[in-house]
């Protein structure tokens, strides 16, 4: 079945730093991928949507300058946080959809992000 | 507006049957979706609804029905690693998903 890996599991950096997530489709070409953050004891938050080659659609609230999105290839997504914050630690998770047909969407394993 | 309402939480006992209920109104529909994730990892597919009735696959179940807006998991013989959160998601006309909140189900022995 379909694949997502995202890297990495889990990171700790600190405050006004920046923490780049990966998320790569291993064995189909995901055309839209999304990016949702969990806090917890809650539901999935949808932070974006990006397409491959284009600029990716931000959720309402969601700061497109702090969260940079990159999709350069149909595999390859990334999730930069620019200058983070405490306030920023959370679960991370990308999603991915395949280019044909209706399809429940693949999930990355997560990222746990920490920021001390 | 989007809205999918599942309950907060429910408790069953191992062995036992449970079944957590999902009601929605989206602007368009494309399939619904119940995942299961368990605390601190990411949401596992569990199945896909798009045409009315009752979908089986071993232990888990999920019904549909279109003109209520309504669908329901059903989990048979309860094991302890059951215990996850259970999430209700439907596509809408855009292909997009809407997420319910999840529905955290402790199971006691």
């Amino acid at each position: 079945g379909a694949v997502v890996s995202q890297h990495p599991s889990w990171v700790i950096c600190k405050s006004g730093t920046s923490v780049k997530i990966e998320c790569r489709s291993l064995d189909f070409q995901a055309t839209t991928m999304f990016w949702y953050r969990q806090f917890p004891k809650q539901s999935l938050m949808l932070m974006a949507t990006s397409n491959e080659g284009s600029k990716a659609t931000y959720e309402q609230g969601v700061e497109k300058d702090k969260f940079l999105i990159n999709h350069a290839s149909l595999t390859l997504s990334t999730l930069t946080v620019t200058s983070a914050h405490p306030e920023d630690s959370s679960f991370y998770i990308c999603s991915a959809r395949e280019n044909e047909g209706i399809r429940g969407y693949t999930f990355g394993s997560g990222t746990r992000l920490t920021v001390v | 507006g989007q809205n999918i309402d599942q309950p907060t939480e429910m408790t069953a006992t191992e062995g036992a049957i449970v079944q957590i209920n999902c009601t929605y109104q989206t602007s368009g529909f494309n399939g619904l979706f119940w995942y299961q994730q368990h605390a601190g990892e990411a949401p596992t597919f569990l199945s896909y609804n798009v045409l009315d009735g009752l979908e089986e696959k071993g232990r888990f179940s999920s019904f549909l029905s279109r003109s209520k807006g309504y669908s329901y998991l059903l989990l048979k013989e309860l094991q302890m690693k059951d215990s996850a959160s259970y999430l209700c998601a439907v596509m809408d006309s855009n292909y997009q998903l809407i997420w319910g909140a999840g529905t955290k189900l402790i199971i006691k022995p």
